[in-house]
């Protein structure tokens, strides 16, 4: 089995500021690897993701993140936040084997204050 | 392309109630799950369907939780009795096939148990 931790479970930043969010897996397989946003009151939005070739992926919203597989980390990062970024982000890992199932970690509230 | 249908968002019981989530996933999305997120944590998978059939249920309290998915497109999630532990979100989540991997959720529906 898959699992993930997100170390800061919140993260206060100013606009314009860069933003790194924190995401290590535990995995003894290969994995694919997700960020996904939830703003208040909504569902789970993909970021972006990670199945293979470059460890760099860019997202929507100007976000990207970069595989890291010695580190076992998957880090989120954007270099200018803005005040709509306020929101919880999830990270999540699932198997290649079983790729159907996702092991999402416990989220990161990141609060852009002007 | 219409997103993931929830309902209701809200719902406010009293313990040892019933109650009955609804979701209708994207057309023509074969997998189909249902997760709890209690709050300050990630979605937490409780069962997934591929079409009609379960394909995981290692994770659904199955002395109160029960989840069908008739002729393989809606799907409904009940807790019966209720536990004041039962308090969260519960996501629904469709993804179709490969390449994509990724998951669609829905908005959600916050159960508060009194």
């Amino acid at each position: 089995a898959q699992s993930v931790t997100q170390l800061d479970s919140q993260v206060p930043v100013f606009e314009e500021a860069p933003v790194e969010l924190r995401c290590n897996y535990s995995s003894s397989v290969s994995v694919y690897l997700f960020w996904y946003v939830q703003y208040p009151n909504q569902g789970l939005q993909l970021l972006l993701k990670y199945l293979s070739g470059s460890t760099l992926v860019k997202g929507i919203n100007g976000f990207e993140a970069e595989f890291n597989k010695s580190q076992t980390s998957f880090h989120l990062r954007k270099p200018s936040v803005h005040i709509s970024d306020t929101a919880e982000y999830f990270c999540a890992v699932s198997g290649r084997a079983n790729f159907n199932k996702f092991y999402f970690g416990s989220g990161t509230k990141l609060n852009v204050k002007p | 392309e219409a997103g993931v249908a929830q309902s209701p968002r809200y719902k406010i019981i009293e313990k040892r109630q019933s109650v009955a989530f609804w979701c209708n996933p994207i057309s023509g999305h074969a997998t189909l799950y249902w997760y709890q997120q209690i709050l300050g944590q990630g979605p937490k998978l409780l069962i997934q369907f591929q079409n009609n059939g379960v394909v995981d249920d290692s994770q659904l309290p199955k002395d109160r939780f029960s989840a069908e998915r008739l002729k393989g497109v809606d799907s409904t999630l009940k807790i019966q009795p209720a536990k004041l532990e039962d308090s969260a979100v519960y996501l629904c989540a469709s993804r179709g096939g490969t390449p994509s991997y990724e998951q669609y959720f829905g908005p959600g529906t916050r159960l508060t148990v009194t």
